[in-house]
């Protein structure tokens, strides 16, 4: 079964350094998203990506976020300047089917990459 | 803006035993809604969804979930669980003109035998 992968598993690094975090999406899906899950808390929307820009972004995902797909394979997300508060399990997602009235498509979930910001 | 409210943060329930997990949103128009689980070590896979039609969803291992539009909620059954049950559960709504989800802040299952 197709599915969402993510790299690195678990990265640790110091405050300030940047950090990209990769994702490859199941093969045939046109929507991409990143989510965040800080220990203890909800799993927060950050960014959807389709057609190679950003359709959405929360007020989380400030100008020190930018994601990009810069090989049609891999999706990634950078944080240019870390901070101790991005301490958290990133997850990417993938969805087959941009929104379309009732039949929007299910998101399928990777292992999620943990960024520890020391 | 659009939340979840997932009411019980952690349960403890024997083998056997039934579940039945709270889920309540607020937003007025039409949504989606989804109970994903995450197995520890794992990632989020969905156990449901409901979109349109019968009010009453079945999904994976079991469970069910039934939206009730009036309470706005859309709350996670099993008639008797599982060791294996184990887990992580997120409620999660997705709104008509977006694909984007809202989660809840999960209600962490243990089972014991």
């Amino acid at each position: 079964e197709p599915e969402v992968t993510q790299t690195p598993s678990h990265q640790v690094t110091q405050m300030g350094q940047e950090v990209i975090l990769r994702c490859v999406p199941i093969s045939n899906h046109l929507y991409f998203y990143w989510y965040r899950q800080i220990l203890g808390q909800k799993v927060e929307f950050l960014v959807s990506f389709y057609n190679n820009e950003i359709s959405e972004k929360s007020e989380i995902f400030d100008d020190q976020f930018s994601v990009e797909r810069p090989d049609g394979s891999n999706f990634t997300l950078k944080i240019r300047s870390t901070k101790l508060e991005d301490s958290a399990m990133y997850f990417c997602a993938s969805s087959p089917r941009p929104p379309s009235g009732l039949n929007t498509g299910e998101l399928f979930f990777g292992e999620g990459s943990r960024l520890t910001v020391l | 803006a659009q939340s979840v409210s997932q009411h019980n943060h952690h349960v403890i329930l024997s083998e056997a035993a039934s579940l039945e997990l709270g889920c309540n949103y607020s937003y007025g128009g039409t949504v989606n809604l989804f109970w994903y689980v995450q197995y520890p070590g794992q990632h989020l896979q969905l156990l449901l969804k409901y979109f349109s039609g019968d009010p009453l969803v079945k999904g994976i291992k079991g469970f069910e979930a039934e939206f009730i539009k009036s309470k706005f909620s859309f709350n996670l059954r099993k008639p008797s669980v599982q060791w294996s049950d184990t887990a992580e559960y997120f409620c999660a709504v997705q709104s008509y003109n977006t694909d984007k989800l809202i989660f809840g802040t999960g209600t962490r299952l243990q089972v014991f035998p």
